[in-house]
């Protein structure tokens, strides 16, 4: 499967510690998207990267979080001093990024669960 | 990215065609018109794309006004594996992020 990859897709933690998403992209595609969906809502932006730089990152990034994509193929998400409203679904999607259109093609989510 | 306005919900029978309505009065001329879908407890997944022609891929089809200020999906014969949130989605065309609204959630009965 070359589909978009994320891990782990489960993670419980309790609040106030640190956890790390990773997500695996489509090979070659070179544009890649952070959202974070709660109970009922549609998923809403986080960040944007174009190979590996940062281009975009919503007012929803507080300082606590912070995203990389250093060689620009996989990238990370990290939480430090997790909150229960951090309790969320996390989507990692990613596109070709060249010509006009950019049909995003999204992975299964990292389910987070602060306790 | 322009705003767009969907019913929350409608109902289909399994086999029959269904029709998703999508209003975006308010797009510009070089904005694309996007449908994505979330079957329950997965990521969203692409359905199609438009600017001003009707598009067809063997998921579905795509019809947009002429004056480009609404569209409707289409999905020519409904199954129960259609059930899922549909999201109409008129994204920037310099960065390509997403804004999903409520959707519509879709339920394909038997």
């Amino acid at each position: 499967d070359t589909g978009v990859s994320q891990n782990p897709r489960h993670k419980i933690t309790k609040r106030g510690q640190n956890v790390t998403f990773r997500c695996d992209p489509i090979s070659e595609h070179n544009r890649l998207y952070w959202y974070r969906q709660t109970l009922g809502q549609g998923p809403e932006f986080l960040t944007y990267f174009q190979n590996e730089a940062q281009l975009e990152k919503s007012r929803l990034l507080s300082d606590r979080f912070s995203a990389e994509r250093p060689k620009g193929s996989f990238s990370t998400l990290e939480i430090q001093r997790t909150e229960q409203g951090d309790s969320a679904m996390y989507l990692c999607a990613s596109s070709e990024g060249a010509g006009e259109t950019y049909e995003q093609y999204f992975g299964p989510g990292t389910r987070l669960t602060v306790t | 990215d322009a705003k767009t306005t969907q019913p929350p919900s409608m109902d289909c029978a399994e086999g029959r065609a269904a029709n998703l309505p999508c209003n975006h009065s308010t797009i510009s001329g070089n904005e694309y018109v996007y449908w994505y879908r979330q079957i329950h407890s997965q990521g969203p997944q692409y359905i199609i794309h438009g600017l001003k022609n009707n598009e067809t891929n063997e998921m579905a089809s795509l019809i947009i006004t002429e004056d480009r200020k609404s569209s409707t999906l289409i999905l020519p014969h409904a199954t129960l594996r259609d059930t899922a949130v549909y999201y109409c989605i008129a994204p920037s065309s310099n960065t390509g992020k997403l804004i999903f609204g409520q959707g519509t959630t879709l339920q394909v009965k038997p």
